[in-house]
Order: C-alpha cells, then sequence, then structure tokens
C-alpha cells in the first residue's frame, strides 16, 4: 500500500539534545512538509520540500532543520535551540506544489521533552 | 493574505442527528478549498475539497460540503451522526504559493 510513515510514533527528548524524526514515503510524490501541531492552534507549516535537494522555511522554521537527499525521505531534526519542542508532528506530501494541493498525512510523532 | 476560520472550537451533537461545521475563508482568487478529520492521536484524512464546478461536493464517509462564494464559506456537513464521526476537524484553502492554510480545527463530540 502506498503511504506516509513517520517513525517513531513517541519520542522523548532531554533538554539540549537534537532529535531526527523520520518521513518516509512511497507515494512518489515531489513535494513533502512537515507541520507541527498544538492544541487549539491547527496546523503551522515547518518547512516543505518542492523538489530532492531544495527545502524552504514555512511560518516557524526556527530551531528546526531538514535534508532532502532522497525524493522519498524528508527527515526532521529540533534542535536545541526550539524552546518549546513538545508537540505533535506531522509529515505530509502532495504531487507536486500547486494549487491543486491535495497533501497526504503521515500518522504523526508525538515528541516530549523531559 | 489567504486565512481560514472555523468559528466553533468544539461542538456536540447526539448520535444520528445532523451535523453542519462551518467554516470561512479569505481568499482573492478562486479558492481551492479542503476539509480533513483526524482522530485522536493519528494523522489527517483527506474528507473532501472543491476546485470548480458543482458547489455542493460529496465526500467520504458520508459528508459533504457547500461551497458558497457569496458568503465566503464552506461548511461541512453530514446528515446522521455516527459515533465513530467523533473527532477534530479542519478546513483549509490552498494558497497562491501552493501552501496549504488551515483552519484552527472544530472538535466534535458525539452523545450516545
Amino acid at each position: 500500500d502506498g503511504g506516509i510513515t513517520q517513525s517513531p510514533k513517541y519520542l522523548f527528548r532531554k533538554e539540549g539534545q537534537n532529535v531526527t524524526l523520520s518521513c518516509e514515503q512511497n507515494l512518489n510524490h515531489d513535494a513533502m512538509y512537515w507541520y507541527r501541531q498544538d492544541p487549539g492552534q491547527g496546523l503551522r507549516l515547518i518547512y516543505y520540500s518542492q523538489i530532492v535537494n531544495d527545502f524552504q522555511k514555512g511560518d516557524i522554521a526556527e530551531g528546526y532543520s531538514v535534508s532532502r537527499e532522497k525524493k522519498e525521505s524528508f527527515p526532521l531534526t529540533v534542535t536545541s535551540a526550539q524552546k518549546n519542542p513538545t508537540a505533535f508532528y506531522l509529515c505530509a506530501s502532495s504531487s507536486t506544489l500547486g494549487l491543486y494541493n491535495e497533501q497526504f498525512f503521515g500518522p504523526g510523532t508525538r515528541l516530549t521533552v523531559l | 493574505a489567504q486565512s481560514v476560520t472555523q468559528p466553533d472550537i468544539h461542538i456536540t451533537v447526539s448520535e444520528g442527528a445532523s451535523l453542519e461545521l462551518r467554516c470561512n475563508y479569505s481568499y482573492g482568487a478562486t479558492p481551492y478549498l479542503f476539509w480533513y478529520v483526524q482522530s485522536p492521536g493519528q494523522g489527517l484524512q483527506l474528507l473532501l475539497k472543491y476546485f470548480s464546478g458543482d458547489t455542493l461536493v460529496q465526500g467520504i464517509k458520508g459528508f459533504e460540503a457547500e461551497f458558497k462564494r457569496s458568503q465566503s464559506s464552506f461548511n461541512l456537513r453530514k446528515p446522521s451522526v455516527h459515533w465513530s464521526d467523533a473527532a477534530e476537524y479542519f478546513c483549509a484553502v490552498s494558497s497562491n504559493t501552493g501552501k496549504l492554510i488551515f483552519g484552527q480545527g472544530t472538535t466534535l463530540q458525539v452523545k450516545p
């Protein structure tokens, strides 16, 4: 089955540590996205990528980094510079970046800072 | 700037009752609109989308939505709610940069 996988489902981090969240898709989509979800705030875009080896900052990129070395993979690193990283993180993909932008979502990773 | 407003943060309906979730958007050109549903601790699933044509669109799980340009609305409806419909619902509009702009979400609770 085609889809998006995210791992791990739950992640615990100590303050000052960097952690990397995995996102893989086998939909052959060009565009991929990372969102952060906090209660009552909807989804906020962290980073997105239209094509391999290219990515752009979203609305809340500070304290995060990404890479896009392969079409199917778009890992997100939450760095120690992110002051409040506890949240639910969602990865998504779409065939292209455009107005007909139907995005498909992974199951999410819940990150908790201890 | 484009934006999406879901006026109702939380809605409770009885099982079998009808449902309408409100969504208002702000967008200068023809909007491309979506409704997504999220079960607790899960990702988002697309319920339906509107690009053009018939203003009443049908989606999965018995949901439908009506696009009303004059009211800048895209409300989601279901004639008879099931307990399994309890979830969070997000309306979104595709911006002119190709990114999705989401509303804050509406949490639906279903009473037995």
